[in-house]
Order: C-alpha cells, then sequence, then structure tokens
C-alpha cells in the first residue's frame, strides 16, 4: 500500500472548518484514499473514501487533487467532539477484505 | 443494529499468565480483524478471518498469540504466556463481505501485562 504523509498536528477554532492535509505521492490507479479518525481511547472511526471524485457525506467531505497524490479532509463546522487523531489510508478497496496500515495520523484540536 | 463489541475492556494480568479476548462482529460480517496498538506505536493489522478461515495472518507478532474463530462468528485472541511487550489496545474490526471497504471497530480491549 502507498505511504501517507500528514501534518503531526493542527488546532481549529470551533465552528470553522477544519482542512486536515494528506500527501500520497505513491498511490497506485487502483487505490482509494480512506478517512479514519480516533478519539481519544475508543476505536477508529470511519469518515470517508474516495478514488478520485471529490466526496461528502453527514461528517465531512474529501477533496482528491487531480493528479490524485494528495487530499484533504474537510469538516465544514468543527465542534470540540472533533477532537481526534486523523488518519489518512490509502488501500485497495475490496468487498471482502480491507487490510488498513495506519501512520501516525494528524492530531486536530478543536478548541473554543 | 448493535456494533462490533470486544471483551474484557481491560484485562490486567501479571507476565508469564494467559489472556482471552474476545470479540463479537456484527451480525452477517464474514471478514473479521484484529489490530492492536502497543505503546507509543502505531496501530498494526494482525490478522483477517473470512468465515472461520484465517485468510492473512502476516501481522502476528509470534506463536505466542493464538486467534480463532470457530462457526465463523465472534473470534478469541488468546496471549499465552504474556510479556510485558504486549501490553496495548487490542482492536476488532469486521466488514461485510459485498462492502465498500469501510472496517466497523469495535471499542478495544485493554491489555496490562505486569
Amino acid at each position: 500500500d502507498a505511504k501517507t504523509t500528514q501534518p503531526t498536528s493542527m488546532d481549529c477554532a470551533e465552528g470553522r472548518a477544519a482542512n486536515l492535509p494528506c500527501n500520497h505521492s505513491t498511490i497506485s490507479g487502483n487505490e482509494y484514499v480512506y478517512w479514519y479518525r480516533q478519539i481519544h481511547s475508543q476505536g477508529p472511526q470511519y469518515i470517508i473514501h474516495g478514488l478520485k471524485n471529490n466526496e461528502t457525506n453527514e461528517m465531512a467531505s474529501l477533496i482528491i487533487t487531480e493528479d490524485r497524490k494528495s487530499s484533504t479532509l474537510i469538516l465544514p463546522h468543527a465542534t470540540l467532539r472533533d477532537t481526534a487523531v486523523y488518519y489518512c489510508i490509502v488501500s485497495y478497496q475490496t468487498g471482502g477484505g480491507n487490510k488498513l496500515t495506519f501512520g501516525t495520523g494528524t492530531q486536530l484540536k478543536v478548541e473554543l | 443494529e448493535a456494533g462490533v463489541t470486544q471483551f474484557p475492556s481491560h484485562s490486567v494480568i501479571e507476565k508469564g499468565q494467559t489472556v482471552t479476548l474476545r470479540c463479537d462482529p456484527i451480525s452477517g460480517h464474514d471478514n473479521l480483524y484484529w489490530y492492536r496498538r502497543v505503546m507509543g506505536k502505531e496501530i498494526k493489522f494482525l490478522l483477517h478471518f473470512v468465515k472461520e478461515s484465517k485468510q492473512d495472518e502476516s501481522g502476528m507478532p509470534n506463536n505466542r498469540f493464538l486467534a480463532e474463530r470457530t462457526g465463523g462468528t465472534y473470534s478469541t485472541l488468546k496471549v499465552q504466556p504474556a510479556e510485558l511487550e504486549d501490553s496495548g489496545v487490542y482492536f476488532c474490526a469486521s466488514t461485510p463481505t459485498l462492502g465498500n471497504g469501510e472496517l466497523f471497530f469495535g471499542e478495544g480491549s485493554r491489555l496490562t501485562v505486569l
């Protein structure tokens, strides 16, 4: 699986948009970009994923550059409960199994 | 719908003892995974079951770890004998056969080896 690079930490004011970048310059053509987060002491939680088109769901938006070498996760209105470690993971999407390689992620701190 | 459940939530044992962790996946999910995070390290893949068969156990650290999934429902992960470096949080996740690749994780079982 391709390796990803994320900033170690970011801060965001509550109510503002949080934009979390991720570099995945070695991504292959059929690898997806997944985002998970881990809120302190809980299990990882799926947020969103995409291949090449931008994606949006009730939690977040995912913007993938045209060359697919980087992406940005956007939390449109961050709240204190969004404080967590966010992981950008590149992986093949398989119906039967998806082995994830977690990196160090980005510690997002949402403050008043 | 119940999520992935893990038991116990926290276990404290002495070095050399045995511990068994249990994971109940979401009903109908054929794929079951074990991951762990040891102190200060990243979350690492341990193994993957498809029903009762081990599809990939490349992440299992050594032969002190034994994972089973008899009947293709719940899974157990036994550590025998436990060592200090086994301390950490063990996560279980499951996915259906025809999913979108999203893994549903449990809350984890924290293991402390003294």
